[in-house]
């Protein structure tokens, strides 16, 4: 079990660029999470995907889309890249339709480190 | 909506001494607590979880966490540290029950002291 993966590790962008982060999970679980993690801010919801077929706001979803395109597979995009998303952002996963309710862990993927220019 | 305060945002400890990491919740309705570790350059990882029964919670790694519902709070020990506990230390609050997201503090850096 590879667990959360996600690509790339490291990328650097000039503003108005756009990316596509990409995450998978092999834990077959049905709700994925993208999360961005600032200095000071901790950890903040962009997106979240309680089921396959479903996305929603988190809590800073502006210059963010998602695409859940099956039920391992949830990507997160920039569509025109601002310095305000230079950011680590982390890709987790959780059996339970979101976590918090049911008590369910998280799973969260290594991250990717995200500078723009 | 629940909101979680870590308190400090750096605890520098000498390596066998004891540490506390202190976390408080406000929430209207009943809660589920979570403690997470991230060690450098890693994700996240479960620590421990309070979800009901016994107060104190043990986790991996000697932590261990007590709720305490009079003053909403979910402090985080360990009563020996080593190196390798070097880490950032995320609280996290969920309300109870239904389909809810889970809200995370900014986290408490731990710097072991050789």
């Amino acid at each position: 079990n590879a667990g959360v993966t996600q690509t790339p590790k490291f990328q650097v962008l000039k503003t108005g660029q756009s990316m596509t982060l990409q995450c998978a999970q092999d834990m077959n679980h049905n709700s994925m999470y993208w999360y961005r993690q600032d200095p000071g801010m901790g950890l903040r919801l962009i997106y979240y995907s309680a089921s396959e077929g479903t996305t929603d706001k988190g809590e800073v979803p502006n210059g963010y889309n998602v695409s859940r395109l099956n039920k391992r597979e949830f990507s997160l995009r920039l569509e025109s890249a601002a310095p305000s998303q230079t950011s680590v952002y982390f890709c987790a996963s959780s059996e339970a339709w979101l976590a918090g309710g049911q008590g369910d862990t998280q799973y969260f993927g290594p991250g990717t480190r995200l500078t723009v220019l | 909506a629940q909101s979680v305060t870590q308190l400090d945002s750096q605890v520098p400890v000498f390596e066998e001494a004891p540490v506390e990491l202190r976390c408080n919740y406000s929430s209207s309705v009943s809660v589920y607590l979570f403690w997470y570790v991230q060690y450098p350059n890693q994700g996240l990882q479960l620590l421990l979880k309070y979800l009901s029964g016994s107060t104190l919670v043990k986790g991996i790694n000697g932590f261990e966490a007590e709720f305490n519902k009079s003053q909403t709070s979910f402090h985080l020990r360990k009563p020996s540290v080593h190196i390798s506990d070097t880490a950032e230390y995320f609280c996290a609050v969920s309300d109870a029950g239904g389909y809810q997201k889970v809200t995370f503090g900014i986290g408490t850096k731990l710097q072991v002291i050789p």
